[in-house]
């Protein structure tokens, strides 16, 4: 398995409850980003982490997202009381660096929905 | 508006025919990727162009990067049915560090 892996695949929650989505990146990749991609908004940018470090925090829509990553590799995106908004698809990419220029691979994604 | 537009939205292909997508910036380009997705899977690195100027090919598809007209285009020879699916342009600016900023997407569907 040398790919980024998500999981779960697919999400079913209820409108309050909170969820936890899971981002295994490539070994080795330093860089590990977040993005929702939803129907009438295209692809969006959550979160960037380098390291365990999330010098870009931009892009979460609000308070009740967070995000952590652990030892430089597994990260979790975390959803607090759910709304029914919050039902995308959450793709996770990791990245190397060559020649000055950086590579994301992406995960397969999580898809969520909020009922 | 969006930062990137891509055109078409959406084109519907004869298997052997040739096909161009167009990714069109409204702000400088720093870098531009083309990703390949499939309905339920995740987005799949294609080519990645540098400013510049530069053009690049893998197997039947060209992507170029023209950096005056602020524009990419990715060009198909010869379609297969296996080229289907939706394809993303990614770019990166200058002020935004190394998170990407995409298009809406072409969706391409290529008939046997």
């Amino acid at each position: 398995g040398a790919g980024v892996s998500q999981s779960p695949s697919n999400k079913v929650t209820e409108k309050g409850k909170d969820v936890e989505l899971r981002c295994d990146p490539i070994s080795g990749h330093t860089a590990l980003y977040w993005y929702r991609q939803s129907l009438g908004q295209g692809l969006e940018f959550l979160i960037y982490f380098q390291g365990n470090s999330a010098p870009d925090k931009s892009g979460l829509p609000s308070d009740r997202f967070s995000a952590e990553r652990t030892g430089g590799s597994v990260s979790t995106l975390t959803i607090q009381r759910t709304q029914q908004e919050d039902s995308a698809v959450y793709l996770c990419a990791s990245s190397f660096t060559s020649g000055g220029w950086e590579t994301q691979y992406f995960g397969p994604g999580t898809r969520l929905l909020v009922l | 508006s969006q930062e990137l537009e891509q055109s078409p939205q959406s084109l519907i292909v004869q298997e052997g025919k040739n096909l161009t997508i167009n990714c069109t910036s409204s702000k400088t380009l720093y870098g531009l990727y083309w990703y390949k997705q499939k309905y339920g899977e995740g987005l799949i690195f294609l080519m990645m162009l540098q400013k510049g100027g530069e053009e690049k090919s893998h197997e039947k598809i060209t992507a170029k990067l023209d950096e005056k007209k602020q524009q990419s285009s990715l060009h198909i020879t010869a379609s297969q049915p296996s080229h289907a699916g939706i394809y993303l342009c990614g770019a990166v600016r200058e002020t935004s560090g190394s998170r990407l900023t995409f298009g809406e997407g072409t969706q391409l569907t290529v008939n046997p």
